[in-house]
C-alpha cells in the first residue's frame, strides 16, 4: 500500500507563474516531510522539508505547506523557472524510523 | 569530496548471472542507504547501514540480495541469480543521521536480459 501519494504524474506551468505540487499521506505517525527534486540521469537532491509541528516552511522561491488534519502537503514554486523542470518526489518519515518513504513523483514542465 | 559515487553507472546482464554494485558515500557520513527505483515509481527502500551495521532490511530484499558495508566505508549490493524483475535503477544515499537529509548518488541502472 502506498503511504505517500502523488496523484498527478505530470504538471505543466508557464514560466513565471506559480507551480503547485500536491502530496497526500496515509500514515498519521509520519512527523517529518521532505521534497526531493530529480533531473534525468542524476540522483534525487534534497529541496525542502517541514516538521509536523509546523504548517509552513519557506526557502527562497520554494514553500512547503502542511495540513495535518487533511494529511496533505504541497510545494509551491514561485516564480517558476525553466530550471525547475524536473521530477519532484514527496517523502515522509517517522522520527523513530531512519528510512524515508517516497511518493511516485510528479514531473513538472515549465513552459517558455 | 565529490559526493556519493556509484559504480558502474550501467550494467547489462543475462538472467541468472550475479551482479555487484559499489557505493562510496560522503566520507564523514555514518549512514548509508540503498533504494531501488523502477519506471514510474519513486525510490523504494531496500536497506540501510549505520557505520558497518546493517540496521534494517526491506521485505523487498529477497534472499538473492545481500549488502555489506565493511569498516563502515563503501558498500556493495550483490544480486545473485538475477531475474528480469530486478531491472531497475539502484540508488545509494548517505547521511550524517539528520532525518531524511540524504545525498544520493547518480545510481546504477541494471538491465537484465
Amino acid at each position: 500500500d502506498q503511504q505517500v501519494k502523488q496523484n498527478s504524474p505530470s504538471l505543466s506551468v508557464q514560466e513565471g507563474r506559480i507551480s503547485i505540487l500536491n502530496c497526500d499521506y496515509t500514515n498519521s505517525m509520519f512527523d517529518y516531510f521532505l521534497w526531493y527534486k530529480k533531473y534525468p540521469a542524476e540522483g534525487p537532491t534534497f529541496l525542502i522539508s517541514i516538521s509536523s509541528i509546523k504548517d509552513k516552511n519557506e526557502d527562497g522561491r520554494f514553500t512547503v505547506f502542511l495540513n495535518k488534519s487533511a494529511k496533505h502537503l504541497s510545494l509551491h514554486i514561485v516564480p517558476s523557472q525553466p530550471g525547475d523542470s524536473a521530477v519532484y518526489f514527496c517523502a515522509a518519515n517517522r522520527q523513530r524510523d531512519d528510512k524515508i518513504i517516497f511518493g511516485k513523483g510528479t514531473r513538472l514542465h515549465i513552459l517558455p | 569530496d565529490t559526493g556519493v559515487s556509484q559504480d558502474p553507472r550501467h550494467k547489462i546482464t543475462k538472467r541468472g548471472q550475479n551482479v555487484t554494485f559499489r557505493c562510496d558515500p560522503i566520507s564523514e557520513h555514518n549512514r548509508l542507504y540503498w533504494y531501488r527505483q523502477t519506471l514510474g515509481q519513486g525510490p523504494e527502500f531496500l536497506t540501510y547501514f549505520q557505520n558497518e551495521a546493517q540496521l534494517e532490511k526491506s521485505r523487498l530484499l529477497s534472499d538473492r540480495f545481500s549488502a555489506e558495508r565493511p569498516k563502515g566505508s563503501f558498500s556493495t549490493l550483490e544480486i545473485q541469480r538475477t531475474e528480469q524483475g530486478d531491472s531497475a535503477m539502484y540508488l545509494c544515499a548517505s547521511s550524517l543521521g539528520q532525518m531524511g537529509f540524504y545525498t544520493f548518488g547518480s545510481g546504477t541502472r541494471l538491465t537484465v536480459v
